[in-house]
């Protein structure tokens, strides 16, 4: 597609319950990135894939947290046993990258907003 | 870890006006860039700068890339109700490290 793409755009489930977020990025580009942005705050950073790579998990913030990519497209963030400070918007972001180098024009998506009840 | 921090977090201005913001950080970064927010919606990428000293523009928007390395800032001039939003500035590391987010400047343009 012409861009970014995630899905479901809104999620509100119950607590304790596992949630999946889905993520379609730009066609071509290798690296694909997770963030979460909480009501009024900045984009925290999540998970980074790079092609091939090992996966850059130092943002998860607990093991609740996983997320998986198949080769260069659509990536799954999931989240077990929601709580309620879970809750926040979930953005993907896309970018063209050479291996080993970090782009910083990152193309984001809409975002999944998520209310965890 | 590394922390920037924005300023201010809101404006409330006149159609018309010149806006200004702007971004510190504890450590120096390699690129500084500038996100826009519209509601509803992921950051859009504004504008992006390189070089300590820069200074670049699009449009009405100027950004500059502090000296030191620690800081940037970004006018808008002019303002139109579709500058409505968060920016948000954010910082590089360098080739292996991740965007550094700010918490955002939101902006809203009264008629």
């Amino acid at each position: 597609g012409a861009g970014v793409s995630q899905s479901p755009s809104n999620k509100v489930t119950e607590k304790g319950k596992d949630v999946e977020l889905r993520c379609d990025p730009i066609s071509g580009h290798t690296a694909l990135y997770w963030y979460r942005q909480r009501l009024g705050q900045g984009l925290e950073f999540l998970i980074y894939f790079q092609g091939n790579s090992a996966p850059d998990k130092s943002g998860l913030p607990s093991d609740r947290f996983s997320a998986e990519r198949t080769g260069e497209s659509v990536s799954t963030l999931t989240i077990q046993r929601t709580q309620q400070e879970d809750s926040a918007v979930y953005l993907c972001a896309s970018s063209d990258e050479a291996q080993g180098f970090r782009n910083e024009k990152l193309f984001f998506g809409s975002g999944t907003q998520l209310s965890v009840l | 870890g590394q922390q920037l921090n924005q300023s201010p977090q809101s404006m409330f201005i006149q159609e018309g006006e010149d806006v200004s913001m702007n971004c510190t950080s504890s450590s120096i970064f390699n690129t500084w860039l500038w996100y826009k927010q519209d509601p509803g919606e992921g950051p859009v990428l504004l504008i992006a700068l390189y070089k300590a000293g820069e200074l670049t523009s699009n449009g009405r928007l100027t950004a500059q890339f502090g000296i030191t390395r620690k800081d940037s800032f970004l006018n808008i001039s002019a303002s139109i109700p579709s500058d409505v939003g968060i920016y948000f500035c954010a910082g590089h590391g360098g080739s292996q490290g991740n965007l550094i987010f700010g918490k955002g400047t939101k902006l809203s343009v009264k008629p």
